[in-house]
């Protein structure tokens, strides 16, 4: 059974870059798409971005000038940098797999950021 | 962008009632639309996709309907465990979109 599990700083200070690492564990992260998804707090989701497993990528407009992902397959790992946070990028993250019809399953536990000085 | 509406925002429930949740697209997205619950401090967890496909694992009393832009997901039997919040997602064309979610209460 798949399992993903975020990792990275849960405090990251206005104007710097955010980072995190989903570590896919049971199952390898070859042949499926990957993607970030956000959710500020008491708020709905926003899809962030996908990457293949080959390192192509795609993400929202609406952060893409800030949003870098990469892969690194021999360690069954993806990560996000997104540049120029502010507080409104305070929101837990979530890694998850694309899987049916563009459906996200499963998904990382999730990871909290805050974006404070 | 496609945007996603969801209705109601919020309902109350009893154990036991059927319930229905819609979620409209702002253009047709075929069949391409997935259902998840989620529970506080949890991630959401698929529950349908391609609009009427139980996710495996899944209880049969969750059943999704419709296509091109209107969508619902029915709860047959309201049990303790149903009480979360439900997102819609449209995988019909990037950025995916997420409705704002429907809050099923306890009445």
């Amino acid at each position: 059974q798949v399992h993903l599990q975020e990792s990275g700083p849960g405090l990251v200070k206005p104007s710097e870059t955010l980072s995190l690492t989903c570590t896919v564990s049971g199952g390898s992260i070859s042949s499926y798409y990957w993607s970030w998804i956000r959710q500020p707090p008491g708020k709905g989701l926003e899809w962030i971005g996908y990457i293949y497993y080959s390192g192509s990528t795609n993400s929202n407009p609406s952060l893409k000038s800030r949003v870098t992902m990469s892969v690194d397959t021999s360690k069954n790992q993806f990560s996000l940098k997104l540049s120029s946070v502010t507080a409104a990028d305070t929101a837990v993250y979530y890694c998850a797999r694309h899987l049916n019809q563009g459906s996200f399953d499963p998904w990382g536990q999730g990871t909290v950021v805050t974006v404070s000085s | 962008d496609i945007q996603m509406t969801q209705s109601p925002s919020s309902l109350s429930a009893s154990v036991g009632d059927r319930v229905t949740i819609t979620c409209r697209a702002s253009q047709s997205i075929s069949s391409y639309l997935n259902w998840y619950q989620q529970k506080p401090g949890k991630a959401p967890n698929l529950l349908m996709y391609a609009a009427s496909s139980l996710q495996s694992g899944v209880s049969s009393r969750f059943s999704g309907s419709g296509s091109g832009t209107d969508f619902t997901l029915t709860i047959s039997s309201l049990q303790p465990e149903d009480f979360a919040t439900y997102y819609c997602q449209q995988s019909y064309s990037a950025p995916w979109t997420f409705g704002q979610g429907t809050r099923v209460e306890i009445k």
